[in-house]
């Protein structure tokens, strides 16, 4: 059975750094296109970027280059989003999902990473 | 960069009325996506490849379109169907997902 487990939701102050995780199991974790999609409160849904996990290729959005850091453990089938300085606007839940059907859409979701930056 | 645009934002409709949710691209897109999501819940894939059903998803969902004009079209509408959908592009790099359309109980 495909499962992606995310790590829990945090709570952040501006200018602190953060790390969440996303862990892929039951599924060749390093042959399928792996994306983080962020959903700011009452909105709807954005792509951040993409990784590869077998070569670690990686692509951004134009609105994350720069802001955010994704990378993969193939070790430990586990893929990660990373900001070194946490704004408030940076407030939202964050999903991965796995990309399925030749890298196109996301077949499998994880469950969700609410993340709260306020002083 | 390819812009989707859902319409209506907000559909009022009744159980068992038939659901028509448009998507339309700022320029040709070769396939389309439709999620549906339910709140504090993760999007789930209904249709992928335009008209293609994902395993488990009923048939009363179906897609069509092409070019720069999408529709995702629910046969009638059951009880756990009044949530929102998007659609998705995945033409080139950033991918992208339309704004939504919300079902909601007339």
């Amino acid at each position: 059975e495909v499962q992606l487990v995310q790590s829990g939701a945090e709570v952040k102050k501006p200018g602190e750094s953060l790390r969440i995780s996303c862990k892929g199991s039951g599924y060749r974790f390093t042959k399928y296109w792996f994306g983080w999609v962020r959903q700011m409160p009452g909105k709807g849904l954005e792509w951040m970027g993409i990784i590869y996990p077998d070569d670690s290729e990686t692509r951004y959005s134009p609105a994350c280059q720069g802001q955010v850091t994704i990378s993969v453990d193939k070790s430990i089938t586990t893929a990660y989003l990373q900001w070194s300085s946490l704004k408030a606007s940076d407030t939202a839940v964050y999903y991965c999902a796995r990309l399925g059907y030749s890298g196109s859409w996301g077949d499998y979701w994880g469950q969700g990473t609410p993340v709260t930056v306020s002083s | 960069e390819i812009v989707l645009t859902q319409s209506p934002a907000t559909l009022s409709l009744s159980p068992g009325e038939r659901a028509t949710l448009s998507c339309r691209a700022n320029q040709s897109v070769n396939f389309l996506a439709w999620y549906q999501q339910k709140p504090g819940q993760a999007p789930r894939l209904l249709i992928y490849d335009t008209s293609n059903r994902a395993p488990g998803i009923p048939a009363r969902f179906s897609g069509s379109g092409s070019g720069t004009d999408f529709t995702l079209t629910i046969s009638s509408l059951e009880p756990e169907d009044f949530e929102v959908y998007y659609c998705q592009h995945r033409t080139s790099w950033p991918f992208a997902f339309g704004g939504g359309t919300k079902v909601e109980i007339k």
